[in-house]
């Protein structure tokens, strides 16, 4: 596809479960970044990639939430044992050459 | 430590009257400057890319001008479908950080 896709758009939680979130960046873009938006706020960087190399973590905010791009295109954003702070809109982003980030629509997660 | 902060946090226009978005930054070596829209429900919209004092950019009714502490976005005689929340951002070594953004709302 022409921008970058995220799956799904929309996604419950009981507070416990462990949730998967999908992200199919621009073909060919090298970074990829995953943000957390809390409503009324900016997104949040969580984590990078520079195809399957993880080279930054550190906004990720707690062992319970893990990133992986294992072959450098579609990368999953998992998140164990929710809580309810986990309640946010989820951004996935590939980079273009001018350093410009392309953003998908976002996976909203609501954790009851 | 880095930081972007957006003033006002909410601006309430009517059609036709111009007015001025604020972005005020703090971060050693600017290595980009990043606005961006954001609709309702949606993923932020890349709109500019500034990188040094001075430098200004248009697109339609949208102007980004840039100094050394801050970033403006102009918006002359908006339209209600220029209503967005919009969102600055810095550059920081690979990974952009943004303000909590601009509600802006154009009543016709």
């Amino acid at each position: 596809g022409a921008g970058v896709s995220q799956s799904p758009r929309y996604k419950v939680a009981k507070r416990g479960q462990d949730v998967a979130l999908r992200c199919d960046p621009i073909s060919g873009h090298v970074s990829l970044f995953w943000y957390q938006q809390a409503l009324g706020q900016g997104p949040e960087f969580l984590t990078y990639f520079q195809n399957e190399a993880q080279l930054d973590k550190s906004g990720l905010p707690s062992d319970r939430f893990f990133a992986e791009r294992p072959e450098g295109s579609v990368s999953t954003l998992k998140i164990q044992r929710t809580q309810q702070e986990d309640s946010a809109v989820y951004l996935c982003a590939s980079q273009g050459n001018a350093g410009e980030l392309f953003f998908g629509e976002g996976s909203r997660l609501t954790v009851l | 430590e880095d930081q972007v902060t957006q003033s006002p946090e909410a601006l309430r226009l009517q059609e036709g009257e111009s007015s001025s978005l604020n972005c005020s930054y703090t971060v050693s070596g600017l290595r980009g400057l990043f606005w961006y829209r954001q609709d309702p429900g949606k993923g932020p919209e890349f709109l500019f890319t500034l990188y040094s004092a001075g430098e200004e950019k248009e697109k339609e009714r949208l102007k980004a001008t840039l100094t050394k502490k801050e970033s403006f976005l102009h918006i002359t005689a908006p339209k209600p479908e220029d209503s967005a929340t919009y969102l600055c951002a810095v550059d920081q070594g690979g990974k952009l950080i943004f303000g909590q953004g601009t509600e802006l709302s154009v009543k016709p």
